[in-house]
Parts: C-alpha cells; structure tokens; sequence
C-alpha cells in the first residue's frame, strides 16, 4: 500500500523567505505525485502535479516541486513567500487512474511579516 | 460554473441520529470521493465510487453509507455506529483513464455532533 509522510508538521518563514517543504512517499510502482493547499474551512486547490516526465514541475502561484526517484521525495519550493501563502500544504500520491488518493498529515505555513 | 457543491456547509447532530451530506458536482467526472479529515491526520477516504451505481469501501468506511443514483450526486450518510463522527468532511470528484488525472475538492461539511 502507498503511503506519504510529510515529516514537518507546522513552518514559519518569513515574507520574502524561500520555502521548501517536503514529502515522502512510498508506492511500489510509478507514483502520481501531488501537492494541495488548503486555507482554513475550505477545500483543496491543486498546486502542481506529477505523473511522468520532466521531474522539476511547474504550478500555480509561483510554487515549483522536483521529482526525487531515488530519494522517494517531492518537496515542494518557492523562492520567495507572500503572506497570503499561509495556508496547510498537503502531499498526496495516486495510482493509475482511478485518482484515489493517499494524504501525508500536511504541513501548516506560517508567514511572518 | 463547473465545481463541486457540498451542503450544507456546517451540520450539528445529536448523539444516535443519522444525517446526511450532500456533494453534487457539474464536471461530467465520473469519480467521485468522500474525505474525512481531522486535525493532524491529513485526509483519509471513506468511500468513492467510479460509476453510477457502485461503490467501493475507502480505509475508513465503518459507521458511513453512500449511494450513486446519478453521475452528478454521492450523498454520505454518517451512521449512529459511526463512534467519532465529529470531523471535516470533503467530496471530491476525477475524470477516469487519463493516468495522474487531478481530484477537484468542494469546501467541505464540518459535522459537530451535540
């Protein structure tokens, strides 16, 4: 069974600061690889995918994640946080395509201004 | 707008009653997912289903039921044998065959149960 750790449970940077949050997944075969954000009482929105080709993967709000094969990971970075980038960041990895997915306990971001 | 809807969007239950959560969405998908979350645990899967009709047991289904009538709807029903039903509650819906195909989330249902 695949399963995902996301090793740090709350971050603080500050504004300005880069960001890298990581994860770790398990999965036998080809991982679909995900990173969501989620601000507090609403849903998830997608930040960036992966599920094969170039490892480095761009997204949405200037985030990008780097596909590590041989270190199980992929942690997700940004150069340079905005305050609005507080929220709690989930990694999640599917199989084939049926999308079901598995959650690490995601990581809350905290930006100090 | 395409999107996912879940209703309502707070829900108080008394002890030993049974309610239900609604989730439709209008993107044609035909997946669809019932999430738990609680703080500290991430998001775990309580039962999702591919096609009108039938269903599949997520890694925590005991205490919940759900039916598919329609493509558009998978109402959770959130059982009294359900023992912590307190929780955060996410409907999801996918498209099927395309591999790494992304899950689209509603806002969620926070149960309380008083």
């Amino acid at each position: 069974a695949q399963s995902v750790t996301q090793p740090d449970i709350h971050i603080t940077v500050s504004e300005g600061a880069s960001l890298e949050l990581r994860c770790n997944y398990s999965y036998g075969a080809t991982p679909y690889l995900f990173w969501y954000v989620q601000s507090p009482g609403q849903g998830l929105q997608l930040l960036l995918k992966y599920f094969s080709g170039d490892t480095l993967v761009q997204g949405i709000k200037g985030f990008e994640a780097e596909f590590k094969r041989s270190q199980s990971s992929f942690n997700l970075r940004k150069p340079s946080v905005h305050w609005s980038d507080a929220a709690e960041y989930f990694c999640a990895v599917g199989t084939g395509t049926a999308s079901k997915l598995t959650f690490g306990t995601g990581t809350r971001l905290q930006v100090t201004l | 707008d395409g999107g996912i809807t879940q209703s309502p969007k707070y829900l108080f239950r008394k002890e030993g009653q049974n309610v239900t959560l609604s989730c439709e969405q209008n993107l044609n998908h035909d997946a669809m997912y019932w999430y738990r979350q609680d703080p500290g645990q991430g998001l775990r899967l309580i039962y999702y289903s591919q096609i009108v009709n039938d269903f599949q047991k997520g890694d925590i289904a005991e205490g919940y039921s759900v039916s598919r009538e329609k493509k558009e709807s998978f109402p959770l029903t959130v059982t009294s044998a359900q023992k912590n039903p307190t929780a955060f509650y996410l409907c999801a819906s996918s498209s099927l065959g395309d591999p790494g195909t992304e899950a689209f989330f509603g806002q969620g249902t926070r149960l309380t149960v008083v």
